[in-house]
């Protein structure tokens, strides 16, 4: 059971690249999301899904895409990539229910470090 | 859409004091508060939790308390030790599953 497991765990762009971060868990897990995080500020929710075929905008939706094709992944895109996407990109992953429950405990992922230059 | 405040932005304690960290949310609709623990270079990981139907939860040297009437709740950290240096977030999350963090306090626990 490895969880929540990212690829790749670094990167670095040029400005104007395109890329994917690919976020995988194997909890069967409803939910799932893309967070970035900067220095001195928390996690920033940047799309996430509530199942298999829908996504939906978070906070800071602008430059980003996503895909949920199948329940066990979750795609990040950057289509352009700038400078101020430099960040740490963190997925995560939760239920929804138990035993009548909502249950939305997030396990993330170790983390993509991506620089664009 | 919900906002969270998180305070203090940093912390320090002598080893063996105790540590509170508080947040506030905005939005009624929230009932899920977590707490996460975020060492250097690692990932977040959940320590406690409470569900707006409860006001208080223990865990061994942590608590936390939640005030749904004014919107506010909180960690504690009893008898605190060098391990417990990090990072530690707080999120207000709705019933669909969405959470908003707050932006962090950073805690260090001098031996």
């Amino acid at each position: 059971n490895a969880g929540v497991t990212q690829t790749p765990k670094f990167r670095v762009l040029k400005t104007g690249q395109s890329m994917t971060l690919l976020c995988a868990q194997d909890m069967n897990h409803e939910y799932m999301y893309w967070y970035r995080q900067d220095p001195g500020m928390g996690l920033r929710l940047i799309h996430y899904s509530v199942g298999e075929g829908t996504t939906a905008k978070g906070e800071v939706p602008d430059g980003y895409n996503v895909s949920r094709l199948k329940k066990q992944n979750f795609l990040l895109g950057l289509e352009s990539a700038a400078p101020s996407q430099t960040s740490v990109y963190f997925c995560a992953s939760s239920y929804t229910w138990d035993r009548g429950q909502s249950k939305n405990i997030q396990y993330f992922g170790a983390g993509t470090r991506l620089s664009v230059l | 859409g919900e906002n969270v405040e998180q305070h203090p932005s940093t912390l320090s304690v002598q080893e063996g004091d105790s540590a509170v960290i508080k947040c506030t949310y905005s939005d009624s609709a929230s009932n899920y508060f977590p707490w996460y623990k975020q060492e250097l270079g690692k990932r977040p990981q959940l320590i406690i939790d409470i569900r707006s139907n409860v006001g208080e939860k223990k865990d061994q040297r942590i608590a936390v308390t939640l005030n749904k009437t004014a919107k506010h709740f909180s960690l504690h950290i009893t008898e605190t030790q060098p391990e417990d240096s990090a990072v530690y977030f707080c999120a207000a999350t709705l019933p669909w599953g969405k959470s908003t963090f707050g932006d962090g306090t950073t805690l260090t626990v001098k031996p």
